[in-house]
């Protein structure tokens, strides 16, 4: 069974950075094209950034490039996401997903939310 | 960026029903769509991609057509776990874009 498991919420204050992991299990980690989407409250889904299997091509969202790196542990089966200079609006649900090199997501996280608030 | 656009975004149907969900892309995008079933505090789950492949697992009761920019989400008799918000997605050209979503109500 494929799962992703996701680490626990959280709440920062505007300006703090924070990094978000995901443990994937159940399928081919090394061969996975992984992503990370969002969903703010009362919202959509937006996608915030993939990496390629090797980790050689990265792709954020022009809402969080400079802000947020994306990385990725084959060794440990693990997905990152290092987010900085967080703002108000970087408030969502954060759901790490595997996918298919051509960009349809087939498996997700449960979901970590992410609070930006003084 | 691409928009994507869903209509109804709320649809109350009984058990039983044919539901229909639309999604419009603002320029073509072949058939490079998918549609998820979100529910409240689950992962999304792939339902539908390249416009009208069943994700293996999914009910047969679900379909997905439409190519170019204007693609529907069929659910040919709705079931007690199929009430949901459903989303589109593209992957023609990055940024990928989801719709906002249409929640599948209890009439």
């Amino acid at each position: 069974e494929v799962q992703l498991v996701q680490s626990g919420g959280v709440v920062v204050q505007p300006g703090e950075s924070l990094r978000l992991s995901c443990a994937g299990s159940g399928f081919t980690f090394y061969e996975s094209t992984m992503y990370w989407v969002r969903q703010a409250p009362g919202k959509s889904l937006e996608w915030v950034s993939l990496i390629s299997w090797d980790g050689e091509k990265k792709y954020y969202a022009d809402s969080v490039k400079g802000r947020f790196t994306i990385s990725r542990d084959n060794s440990k089966n693990s997905l990152s996401l290092q987010m900085s200079s967080l703002r108000s609006e970087d408030t969502a649900w954060y759901y790490c997903a595997r996918g298919a090199s051509s960009g349809f997501l087939t498996s997700w996280g449960q979901g970590t939310l992410v609070t930006v608030s003084s | 960026d691409i928009q994507m656009t869903q209509s109804p975004s709320t649809l109350s149907a009984s058990v039983g029903d044919r539901v229909t969900i639309t999604c419009r892309a603002s320029q073509k995008i072949n058939t490079w769509l998918a549609w998820y079933q979100h529910k409240p505090g689950k992962a999304p789950k792939l339902l539908i991609h390249t416009a009208s492949m069943l994700q293996s697992g999914v009910p047969s009761r679900f379909s997905g057509s439409g190519s170019g920019t204007d693609f529907t989400l069929t659910i040919s008799s709705l079931q007690p776990d199929d009430y949901a918000t459903y989303f589109c997605q593209h992957y023609h050209t990055y940024p990928w874009t989801f719709g906002q979503g249409t929640r599948v109500e209890i009439k």
